[in-house]
């Protein structure tokens, strides 16, 4: 596997708390990205990063944001945790864009009761 | 970015080749074709991609059609850690790879 931790690996949290996913890469890649996995959705786009303190938004942006203030650390935060944002959250990586292959971390299971 | 059709799921017997089929009629002249997969509990995994020619690596070849409207992911002897769902991606100039739902392949010993 491509050099991507993620962490927590699993968290168990209550509504209205906020929540820091932590993604991890020594790989020195460029790109970095926040997907989550919902049965019935495949992998939506959350936030990605083109740089350090260079994100934009994706398709499910609403709720989250994102910190990258260095390369190999990509920071999702849940302001205020809903019961909507219990999902598996992945991280990936790229080198290049435009012709890009991703690698993905291994997941966090976040569950917001 | 083309959306794409896959079939919900396919079954394929150890040591044969699966064929994965993929539909992307709207697909533009500058959109690369993407096969990725994801095997249960794990972030998905890169296989192959294309533009116009076939290609082939050391996990799968990919074969897309003249008019570039489908393709089809070979994996030439499957084995039962092949199980897995196998996503086609269309994707155009946007740093965002979407992904549909997929087609669940079972390899049968």
């Amino acid at each position: 596997d491509a050099g991507i931790t993620q962490s927590p690996r699993h968290k168990v949290t209550e509504t209205g708390t906020p929540v820091t996913l932590r993604c991890h890469q020594t790989e020195n890649h460029r790109y970095m990205y926040w997907y989550r996995q919902d049965p019935g959705h495949g992998l939506r786009l959350i936030h990605y990063s083109y740089g350090v303190k260079d994100t934009d938004k994706g398709e499910v942006s609403d709720g989250y944001s994102v910190s990258r203030s260095k390369t190999e650390d990509f920071l999702l935060t849940l302001e205020s945790a809903t019961s909507s944002q219990t999902s598996v959250y992945f991280c990936a990586i790229s080198e290049t864009v435009g012709d890009e292959k991703l690698f993905f971390g291994s997941g966090t299971q976040l569950s917001v009761l | 970015d083309a959306k794409t059709t896959q079939p919900t799921s396919m079954d394929c017997a150890e040591g044969r080749a699966a064929n994965l089929p993929c539909n992307h009629s709207t697909i533009s002249g500058n959109e690369y074709v993407y096969w990725y997969r994801q095997i249960h509990s794990q972030g998905p995994q890169y296989i192959i991609h294309g533009l116009k020619n076939n290609e082939t690596n050391e996990m799968a070849s990919l074969i897309i059609t003249e008019d570039r409207k489908s393709s089809t992911l070979i994996l030439p002897h499957a084995t039962l850690r092949d199980t897995a769902v196998y996503y086609c991606i269309v994707r155009g100039s946007a740093r965002q790879l979407t992904f549909g739902s997929g087609t669940q392949l079972t390899v049968l010993p």
